[in-house]
């Protein structure tokens, strides 16, 4: 059974900083990894998809990389605002979709 | 921790037919629910936000008539896909909030509904 971790649960950090948050799985027969951001109250918002063969893909100031046999990702924010404000979820999908528990990460002005 | 419960979790069914997907929080009570579907190779994108007791809020390029949502309980939201077409077969996937204290939501998804139409 496939479980993802992600940590930290929380970070804050001060508006500029660049900073990576950590999505680890224990099946790397995976055929994708996404990343998505959550807002309060709101659906989630798709920030980057990893196919299998992949190693990263960037988006603006996201940049999300896959290492498949050390089942980790990571996403690279850089230059941190504080719209960048919500809960960041990774997830993975074999035969279903399996969700890390959210890294809620605050910017502050 | 909160439970979210899909039903069924695989289903085939001919092209022409409905089928009716359920969502259910199992311990906790949700005002709010999503649906999402993801095709293969492609990311989970959001269909609808689901709101107890009023009609759903559907993203655009979702057709509110073919994917009926019904929010009817604080508990459990239904997917009703109408008139079933091959290009409907998707992994639909539902989310629960759920609202704490200090104005924090979780939110909470279900183990996902793998549609085939033929």
């Amino acid at each position: 059974k496939q479980e993802v971790t992600q940590i930290p649960a929380a970070l804050s950090v001060p508006e500029g900083e660049n900073l990576v948050l950590n999505c680890s799985f224990t099946d790397s027969a995976i055929y994708n990894l996404q990343w998505f951001r959550q807002d309060p109250g709101k659906g989630l918002t798709s920030l980057l998809l990893i196919q299998s063969s992949q190693r990263e893909q960037t988006s603006g100031r996201l940049n999300a990389s896959l290492d498949k046999s050390s089942g980790r990702s990571t996403l690279y924010i850089a230059a941190s605002q504080p719209g960048d404000s919500a809960t960041y979820l990774c997830a993975v999908v074999t035969d279903d979709m399996r969700f890390g528990a959210g890294t809620r990460l605050t910017v502050k002005p | 921790g909160a439970v979210v419960s899909q039903h069924p979790s695989w289903v085939i069914c001919k092209s022409g037919t409905s089928v009716k997907i359920e969502c259910r929080s199992l311990d906790f009570q949700a005002t709010t629910m999503f649906w999402y579907r993801q095709f293969p190779k492609q990311s989970l994108m959001l269909m609808a936000t689901s709101n107890e007791g009023s009609k759903a809020t559907y993203e655009q390029g979702v057709e509110k008539d073919k994917f009926l949502i019904n929010h009817a309980s604080l508990t459990l939201s239904t997917l009703t896909v109408t008139s079933a077409h091959p290009e409907d077969s998707s992994f639909y996937i539902c989310s629960a909030d759920s609202s704490l204290a200090g104005g924090i939501y979780e939110q909470y998804f279900g183990p996902g509904t793998r549609l085939t139409v033929t």
